[in-house]
């Protein structure tokens, strides 16, 4: 059965400074992975998803992130935060079963910012 | 906003009372997803549809809950003889047959409360 982890259910950093979100997957076959985010009282908004091809990805509003099979991760980055990007980010693996098309998704970490 | 839809966006009710959700999926999205989310959880698959075909259901959709897609647009979902443990957010997301494994576009969810 497919699978997402990510191991930090809450990270906080400074407004400019770096950031890295974890995200490990369990998934038979090649992967289709997605990172959204979900700000309070908002829907989930997709940042990036990666299906195959090169394995850096760019998104919305400055995110990256990196596909590693050896490592089974797919990590999610930005050079720099914002105030705004305080929200839950999460991780999901795709795949399709029968004729489904459902999204697993990891617990989720929340971004605070400060200032 | 031709996104997708969700009403109503907060529902209590009591303990044994039945609820229905309605979803307007975005207008040419012929696939539509529920999922339901608790708090501190990530979003789990409850059900799919393609066009008004229901092609898989999770085991997470016990007896009390159905859905139906009557005429491949809207969908609703009911859920009969509610308990405290269907306290919850339920998230619609539909997305576009043209692309594979095309972005699910979610909805800004319905919050059930049951007391």
């Amino acid at each position: 059965a497919q699978s997402v982890t990510q191991p930090d259910i809450h990270i906080t950093v400074s407004e400019g400074a770096s950031l890295e979100l974890r995200c490990n997957y369990s998934y038979g076959a090649t992967p289709y992975l997605f990172w959204y985010v979900q700000s309070p009282g908002q829907g989930l908004q997709l940042l990036l998803k990666y299906f195959s091809g090169d394995t850096l990805v760019q998104g919305i509003k400055g995110f990256e992130a990196e596909f590693k099979r050896s490592q089974s991760s797919f990590n999610l980055r930005k050079p720099s935060v914002h105030w705004s990007d305080a929200a839950e980010y999460f991780c999901a693996v795709g795949g399709v079963w029968g004729t489904a098309s459902k999204l697993t998704f990891g617990t989720g970490t929340r971004l605070q910012v400060t200032l | 906003d031709t996104g997708v839809s969700q009403d109503p966006r907060h529902k209590i009710t009591k303990r044994g009372q039945n609820v229905t959700f309605r979803c307007d999926p975005i207008s040419e999205h012929n696939r539509l997803y529920w999922y339901r989310q608790t708090l501190g959880q990530g979003p789990e698959f409850l059900t799919y549809f393609q066009n008004e075909a229901q092609l898989e259901k999770s085991r997470l959709l016990s007896d009390r809950f159905s859905a139906e897609r009557p005429k491949g647009s809207f969908s609703t979902l009911e859920i009969q003889r509610t308990e405290q443990g269907d306290s919850a957010m339920y998230l619609c997301a539909s997305s576009s047959p043209l692309v594979r494994m095309a972005e699910q576009f979610f909805g800004p969810g319905t919050r059930l409360t049951v007391l």
